[in-house]
């Protein structure tokens, strides 16, 4: 059981080049997401999904796209690198629980992470 | 706003003391979720504990145990007799019930360091 396999775990790139981070998972989960994660920043949500073929901005979407054509998969794109998306972008998944008290909103599962470095 | 704070943003003790790591939160809901993960050297983020904010009591686990107190709006992490495998970044997050979505707004992150 992968869970959340991100790919590259590590890429270098040039300012100006575009590249696509695959997020995959096996756990049949309905939300995925990506966040960005910067020195004394915390993690940041960079695009999130709620279900397969939608796909909404997060807190610093500017400079990325996302698809989410299949449900096991969400993928991040870089379409024009710039050194300030130097970061560790990491993906997660997760799903809803509903009771009698509403929807419950469970523990994301992380990937580990993709180092990614524009010169 | 919504908002996590840790203004805790490196600690170091040595090995077999007590320490807390503190979180303070800032939301309108009154639904709402709050989460501890663990980042250790490797890098990867471990889930340690989730809260709903309609339950207040305190959870133990282990060395580990957490107080929530909406009162001061805060999720507050106490390590017991602290070891040097628990060096790591460690993160708060808050997400809300209402937006069916289930982001995470994530604290800056402390970092602990165990020292032998």
């Amino acid at each position: 059981n992968a869970g959340v396999t991100q790919t590259p775990k590590f890429r270098v790139l040039k300012t100006g080049q575009s590249m696509t981070l695959l997020c995959a998972q096996d756990m049949n989960h309905e939300y995925m997401y990506w966040y960005r994660q910067d020195p004394g920043m915390g993690l940041r949500l960079i695009h999130y999904s709620v279900g397969e073929g939608t796909t909404a901005k997060g807190e610093v979407p500017d400079g990325y796209n996302v698809s989410r054509l299949k449900k096991q998969n969400f993928l991040l794109g870089l379409e024009s690198a710039a050194p300030s998306q130097t970061s560790v972008y990491f993906c997660a998944s997760t799903y809803t629980v509903t009771g009698t008290g509403g929807r419950s909103n469970q523990p994301q599962h992380f990937g580990d992470g993709t180092r990614l470095s524009i010169l | 706003a919504q908002k996590v704070t840790q203004a805790q943003t490196e600690i170091s003790v040595v090995e077999k003391e007590d320490v807390t790591l503190d979180c303070v939160y800032e939301t309108r809901d009154t639904t709402y979720y709050l989460f501890w993960y663990k980042q250790p050297p490797s890098g990867e983020l471990v889930f340690l504990i989730r809260r709903n904010s309609f339950d207040e009591q305190n959870e133990i686990s282990g060395r580990y145990s957490w107080n929530f107190q909406k009162s001061t709006s805060s999720f507050n992490f106490t390590i017991t007799a602290s070891q040097v495998v628990d060096s790591a970044v460690y993160f708060c997050a808050l997400s809300h019930g209402s937006s069916n979505t289930g982001k995470l707004i994530f604290g800056q992150g402390t970092t602990l360091q165990v020292k032998p």
